[in-house]
């Protein structure tokens, strides 16, 4: 049963740049969050996409863009990059979208903006 | 005033003995949370969900859930050093289902 899957596995870019960050969800299923984790913090939710729908948002500016694919892969795209967008990304993957549903986590991108 | 509050410890214990990890919340309707485990440089890995007032346990992991008082708890039986880790607790807030995170307490199992 293949995991979550998350590429690059690490990524360095320079302040204006932009960035692309793919993951593939869990066999069976179909919903992905992204979260950005800063070191000594926990996850900070970006987005969710369902039926390849943003569903929900969390505090994050435009420049962090997403976008689900029919065979319930996503990507995040991040714009502008600032130093402080430098942090572990994250993919979850859950099978719905609702308080109930686990959600499994991806090895993550440790993005790193210079 | 966070969500999801945790001590971010450290929270040192012997091997062998009991972890009690705790974490308060400040929605009152949310039902349902999460324990997670992170290694230091990997992602986290889930241990536990819980949905209901009480206990749940799943072999040395119990979760405990107490909605009138708003915290949830987290029990690990005879630690072991590979138990060392920091431990993040989630649950739903501010009217979304998406879960919140706390920090995440710091657990170290001495031998």
């Amino acid at each position: 049963d293949a995991g979550v899957t998350q590429s690059p596995t690490h990524l360095i870019k320079t302040r204006g740049q932009q960035v692309t960050l793919r993951c593939s969800p869990k066999s069976g299923h179909d919903t992905v969050s992204w979260y950005q984790q800063a070191l000594g913090q926990g996850p900070q939710f970006i987005f969710q996409y369902y039926e390849e729908e943003e569903r929900q948002r969390g505090n994050f500016p435009d420049r962090f863009s997403g976008h689900q694919f029919p065979n319930y892969s996503s990507e995040l795209n991040v714009n502008a990059l600032l130093l402080g967008d430098s942090a572990l990304y994250l993919c979850a993957s859950s099978g719905g979208a609702g308080p109930t549903y686990e959600q499994y986590f991806g090895p993550g991108t440790r993005l790193t903006v210079t | 005033q966070k969500e999801v509050e945790q001590n971010s410890g450290p929270l040192s214990v012997p091997e062998g003995a009991i972890a009690s990890l705790n974490c308060t919340y400040s929605d009152r309707v949310s039902q349902s949370f999460f324990w997670y485990r992170q290694y230091s440089g990997k992602s986290p890995e889930l241990i536990m969900s819980i949905y209901s007032n009480g206990d749940k346990e799943d072999g040395r992991f119990t979760a405990q859930l107490n909605k009138a008082s708003q915290y949830v708890s987290l029990l690990i039986r005879d630690s072991q050093p590979s138990d060392s880790a920091t431990y993040l607790c989630a649950g739903p807030s501010g009217g979304s289902y998406i879960p919140t995170f706390g920090r995440g307490t710091s657990l170290i199992v001495h031998p």
